[in-house]
């Protein structure tokens, strides 16, 4: 079974650092695009980044320069590092597992975790 | 940048059909997917490819793209439909629709 799980949330001050990471299961990280999509309270879903299956990372404008994402095989998971936290950022993150058919950008995203909260405040 | 519009909300009566839009400029020219995310849940992919169905998604879950206008259309509306639906698609980014919250009378 598929089944994806993120862990690491919580609150933070603004300016902070923190580091997400979601275990994967049923399938290998690498083989994968894989995701973060975030939802701010009471508000819509906002895609964040990808890694694909060669490697390659993509970022939203608005976390592009302050947010990282990796892959590691050893132990099956992808992390989200974030960095110079804003309030804006605060929301529930889902990770995400894309499926391309065509091997290309245009991916949907077909099983997600349940999400963690992270709280940017001071 | 690419604007993806949705209603805001949508009622349905019970056993009817809801239709739910998404609209974009020349969107036809783009793969829609939609998904469902039913009150403290995650989202669930309900349609991919703008007319296919993953395996556990009901018959009654169809969708269609054509011109500006990608279309949801959920059959014999049950109450366990009662989400918000999102569209998305691809252009230069991944991008979402804002969700329509759809009632069921």
């Amino acid at each position: 079974e598929v089944q994806v799980v993120e862990s690491g949330g919580g609150k933070v001050q603004p300016g902070e650092s923190l580091g997400l990471s979601c275990s994967a299961s049923g399938f290998t990280v690498d083989r994968h695009y894989m995701a973060w999509v975030r939802q701010a309270p009471g508000k819509g879903l906002e895609w964040v980044s990808t890694v694909y299956p060669g490697g390659d990372t993509y970022f939203a404008e608005s976390v592009r320069g302050r947010f990282t994402i990796s892959r590691h095989t050893s132990d099956n998971t992808v992390s989200l590092h974030m960095s110079s936290l804003r309030s804006e950022d605060t929301a529930v993150y889902y990770c995400v597992r894309a499926i391309s058919d065509n091997n290309d950008y245009r991916y949907y995203f077909d099983s997600w975790g349940q999400g963690t909260l992270l709280t940017v405040s001071s | 940048s690419y604007d993806l519009n949705q209603p805001v909300s949508l009622s349905v009566a019970l056993g009817q059909t809801a239709t739910i839009t998404c609209g974009g400029h020349n969107i036809a020219t783009k793969f829609v997917h939609w998904y469902q995310q039913r009150p403290g849940q995650a989202p669930v992919l309900v349609i991919y490819r703008d007319n296919n169905r993953p395996s556990g998604i009901p018959e009654r879950f169809s969708g269609s793209n054509s011109g500006n206008t990608a279309t949801l259309t959920i059959t014999t509306a049950q109450p366990g439909d009662e989400a918000v639906y999102y569209c998305q698609v691809w252009d230069s980014s991944t991008l979402f629709g804002g969700g329509t919250k759809l009632t069921v009378l």
